[in-house]
């Protein structure tokens, strides 16, 4: 059974302090992990997908990076803008036709001017 | 513009009552889901459909029921079996083609049991 597990639960930084969110997974066969931005009411938005150790994504303050084990989304001088729950799931090769994800709980992140 | 669109934004249960919530896009994606929010916990799955008239469950199907006559539509029901339905509701989309396939949300429904 694929799991995720996210931490922390909820993170305050002041505006500017960078910081890393961290997702730790176990998955048999890793076809994608994604990451997803959630407002407060709101759908997921899409941010990033990585498929192999040792990739990188960036878009504005985000950096997402992945190993065997886990992947961390990095914010640089984050804006309270960036405040949200960040969501990180997999996707796993299972039974052909098959693309279900298994999501973490999220990380909150809430950004003080 | 594309997207997909859920509707309503909230939605109030007397007891014993079926619902029916709507989910709908126009991205031309093959494949529709289904997923239950609580609080403190990860997106849940309720059914998905990979192609037109077929449908699987989820994880969580049970008291639920869906439909997928349209491409474009996938709606949801939530019966009066489900014990807890009180929970955020999102619809999502995706193509189904190559090797990784993203999931892409709408605004989700809200959904209150009175």
């Amino acid at each position: 059974e694929d799991q995720v597990t996210q931490s922390p639960e909820a993170l305050r930084l002041q505006e500017g302090e960078s910081s890393s969110l961290n997702c730790s997974y176990t998955v048999s066969g890793l076809r994608g992990l994604f990451w997803y931005r959630q407002d407060p009411g709101k759908g997921p938005e899409f941010l990033f997908t990585l498929y192999s150790a040792g990739e990188e994504k960036e878009k504005e303050r985000l950096k997402a990076t992945l190993t065997k084990k886990e992947s961390f989304l990095h914010i640089t001088a984050p804006k309270p803008e960036d405040s949200a729950t960040y969501l990180c799931a997999v996707q796993g090769w299972k039974e052909a036709g098959s693309y279900q994800l298994t999501f973490g709980k999220g990380t909150k992140l809430s950004v003080i001017p | 513009d594309g997207g997909i669109t859920q509707s309503p934004k909230y939605l109030f249960r007397k007891e014993g009552q079926n619902v029916t919530l709507s989910c709908e896009q126009n991205l031309n994606h093959d494949a529709m889901y289904w997923y239950r929010q609580d609080p403190g916990q990860g997106l849940r799955l309720i059914y998905y459909s990979q192609i037109v008239n077929d449908f699987q469950k989820g994880d969580i199907a049970e008291g639920y029921s869906v439909s997928r006559e349209k491409k474009e539509s996938f709606p949801l029901t939530v019966t009066s079996a489900q014990k807890n339905p009180t929970a955020f509701y999102l619809c999502a989309s995706s193509t189904q083609r190559g090797g990784t396939d993203t999931q892409y949300f709408g605004p989700g429904t809200r959904l209150t049991v009175l």
